[in-house]
């Protein structure tokens, strides 16, 4: 079974550029999450998605949005890029979201990250 | 709030040891804790979840935790190290309500031959 994945593997952007990052679940999974691993800041839930629906969002500006689309992929956005935001964006998915109630505890897959750089 | 902490940054550990990374929770409600362990350069893999039931949780690659509801806390072990084992590792806890985890800060763990 493919686990989840990421693309690309790497990025280099300058400040004030938009990043887009993708992510595939698990087949299976509907829901996704987002989270940010930046040196000295630990990791840090961006978003979580389900069914289509941003079901809630980590303390980031509205800077940081994102979409899950009907086959459950789904897309990062980081609009005008600040220096700050250079990090190792982990996506991870998981089976049973809303569907297994607010309460789930089933585990989240993770995939390789795709590393920002932002000159 | 819910949160995790673990109390050391790093771990040192000489092969074929027992060996225990530390993990202390606060939550409300019922917890619900994991953890994952993250190679160099790589994204995090699961090793093992709490949820409810016995309080010894057996994982991935040997790797064991032991629930403790009196003392707050879910260290992770494993009776027999492996210099391969030398990794970061987290602990986290799932909200309840908004399907996050919140992780610990990490531990490096360094298993040395």
């Amino acid at each position: 079974e493919a686990g989840v994945t990421q693309s690309p593997t790497h990025l280099i952007k300058t400040r004030g550029q938009q990043a887009t990052l993708r992510c595939s679940p698990i087949s299976g999974h509907t829901s996704v999450y987002w989270y940010q691993q930046a040196l000295g800041l630990g990791l840090q839930f961006l978003l979580w998605y389900d069914e289509g629906e941003e079901r809630n969002r980590g303390n980031f500006p509205p800077r940081f949005s994102g979409r899950q689309f009907p086959n459950y992929s789904s897309e990062l956005n980081v609009n005008a890029l600040e220096l700050e935001d250079s990090a190792l964006y982990l996506c991870a998915s998981s089976s049973a979201g809303l569907a297994g109630g607010y309460g789930s505890y089933n585990e989240q897959f993770f995939g390789p990250g795709t590393r920002l750089t932002v000159l | 709030a819910q949160s995790v902490a673990q109390p050391e940054d790093q771990v040192n550990v000489a092969e074929g040891n027992p060996l225990t990374v530390k993990c202390t929770y606060s939550v409300s409600g019922n917890p619900y804790l994991f953890w994952y362990v993250q190679y160099p350069n790589r994204g995090l893999q699961f090793l093992l979840k709490y949820i409810t039931g016995d309080n010894l949780v057996k994982g991935s690659y040997g790797f064991e935790a032991e629930f403790n509801k009196s003392q707050t806390s879910f260290h992770l072990k494993k009776p027999s190290a492996l210099v391969s084992d030398s990794a970061l590792y987290f602990c986290a806890v799932r909200e309840s309500q908004g399907g996050k985890l919140i992780f610990g800060q990490g531990t490096e763990l360094s298993v040395k031959p």
